[in-house]
């Protein structure tokens, strides 16, 4: 596509249950980031994929956050059991992966209500 | 490890005056530097990066930043702000010698007044 497509936009959910966003990266682009973005604050590194694999993990908050990439495509990034504290903007961005020089292009972001 | 600062939380300009805004970094080998912005509901957008070369380096809108590899700093400025460039500024960091991840500072907040 275009851009980085997140899906949904906007999810209101309780206290407990479990939610799943999504991210499209730009066809081609091997590395494909997660950030999470608390009302008022920076950016919050997550996770980083290149291809298929996560070298890096170490952003993720708790064992309640997973994330996985197929195909060198689509990412989902799961949490379970959410908490209030989840609460965020969550950004996917992608970039052509080997050329580390290269900028991240985000999406507009996945913004997730805990009630 | 690297780490990025933004000293200010917020930064005011009259339009029409240039502005300012501060970044300093840390990292272990050489510094590939960005900026981006962030338009309210919006997500980041990319202003202008520092690989190599020329320590003066121009981007989108106008803007422009400075490589100081002595004070470890990238400020971004512009010498005419405009009210339309009232947003959420970021600085970024990534060690050159690795493939890692992009590491962002707070974000200054812009507000330029008519």
């Amino acid at each position: 596509g275009a851009g980085v497509s997140q899906s949904p936009s906007n999810k209101v959910t309780e206290k407990g249950k479990d939610v799943e966003l999504r991210c499209d990266p730009i066809s081609g682009h091997t590395a494909l980031y997660w950030y999470r973005q608390r009302l008022g604050q920076g950016l919050e590194f997550l996770i980083y994929f290149q291809g298929n694999s996560a070298p890096d993990k170490s952003g993720l908050p708790s064992d309640r956050f997973s994330a996985e990439r197929t195909g060198e495509s689509v990412s989902t990034l799961t949490i379970q059991r959410t908490q209030q504290e989840d609460s965020a903007v969550y950004l996917c961005a992608s970039s052509l992966g080997l050329a580390n020089t290269g900028e991240l292009f985000f999406g507009e972001g996945s913004r997730l209500t805990v009630l | 490890a690297q780490s990025v600062a933004q000293p200010e939380d917020q930064v005011n300009v009259a339009e029409g005056n240039p502005l300012t805004v501060k970044c300093t970094y840390s990292v272990s080998g050489n510094p590939y530097l960005f900026w981006y912005v962030q338009y309210p509901n919006r997500g980041l957008q990319f202003l202008l990066k520092y690989i190599t070369g020329d320590n003066l380096v121009k981007g989108s809108y106008g803007f422009e930043a400075e490589f100081n590899k002595s004070q470890t700093s990238f400020h971004l400025k512009k010498p005419s702000a405009l009210v339309s460039d009232s947003a959420l500024y970021f600085c970024a960091v990534r060690d050159g010698g690795s493939q890692g991840n992009l590491i962002f500072g707070k974000g200054t907040k812009l507000s330029v007044k008519p």
